[in-house]
């Protein structure tokens, strides 16, 4: 079965980075783009970005552009995201979610627990 | 960007009731819909994709119409399991993925 198993939370203090993992299982983890959103407390969700597990490519929502790196290890299916120079307002809930790209439908199918940074000082 | 907005914010609800919830897009979207649901701690729940297409195991009692720039949500008799927030998902441009800012269904 299709599992996405994010790494556990975070405390980091206002400038630093955070990488979160995702493990992917059940799967052939370069078939399918993986996406990563977040949502902060009480409020909606936010899309962050992808990479193609397969050529390491990546699109990152401009909100992100140069504070986000979204990379892989094929060689154990998992996907990573990290955030830099992070601020009291990242302090939320990320997930990783699988992209069902197929017949001109694209959804995510599958999502991991996510993972709670808590940006504080 | 594509813009997604969804009324109402809330509503409240009896269980049994007919539910419909609205998500508009700021430009046409065809039928690159998606809908979630995402229940307190919990990570989002597929429900519909490309607007009326039922995610296997979900009830049938969940559905989806619309094309364009206008959708809706229907829980055709609400049920207690179905208190939660619903989310509306553009995936007409995958380079740019925007959700509603949701709907929250609460008991009445």
């Amino acid at each position: 079965q299709v599992q996405l198993v994010q790494s556990g939370a975070e405390v980091k203090k206002p400038g630093a980075s955070v990488k979160v993992s995702c493990k992917a299982s059940g799967y052939t983890f370069t078939g399918y783009y993986m996406h990563w959103v977040r949502q902060a407390p009480g409020q909606g969700l936010e899309w962050m970005g992808w990479i193609n597990p397969n050529s390491g490519g990546t699109n990152y929502a401009q909100k992100f552009q140069g504070r986000v790196t979204m990379t892989r290890d094929t060689s154990i299916s998992t996907a990573y995201m990290e955030l830099s120079r992070l601020r009291s307002d990242d302090t939320a809930v990320y997930y990783c979610a699988r992209l069902i790209a197929v017949a001109d439908e694209y959804y995510f199918d599958y999502w991991g627990q996510g993972t709670l940074v808590t940006v504080s000082s | 960007d594509i813009q997604m907005t969804q009324s109402p914010s809330s509503l409240s609800a009896s269980v049994g009731d007919r539910v419909t919830i609205t998500c508009r897009a700021s430009q046409s979207i065809s039928s690159y819909l998606n809908w979630y649901q995402q229940k307190p701690g919990k990570a989002p729940k597929l429900l519909i994709y490309a607007a009326s297409s039922l995610q296997s195991g979900v009830p049938s009692r969940f559905s989806g119409s619309g094309s364009g720039t206008d959708f809706t949500l229907t829980i055709s008799s609400l049920q207690p399991e179905d208190f939660a927030t619903y989310y509306c998902q553009q995936s007409y441009s995958t380079l740019l993925i925007t959700f509603g800012p949701g709907t929250k269904v609460d008991i009445k």
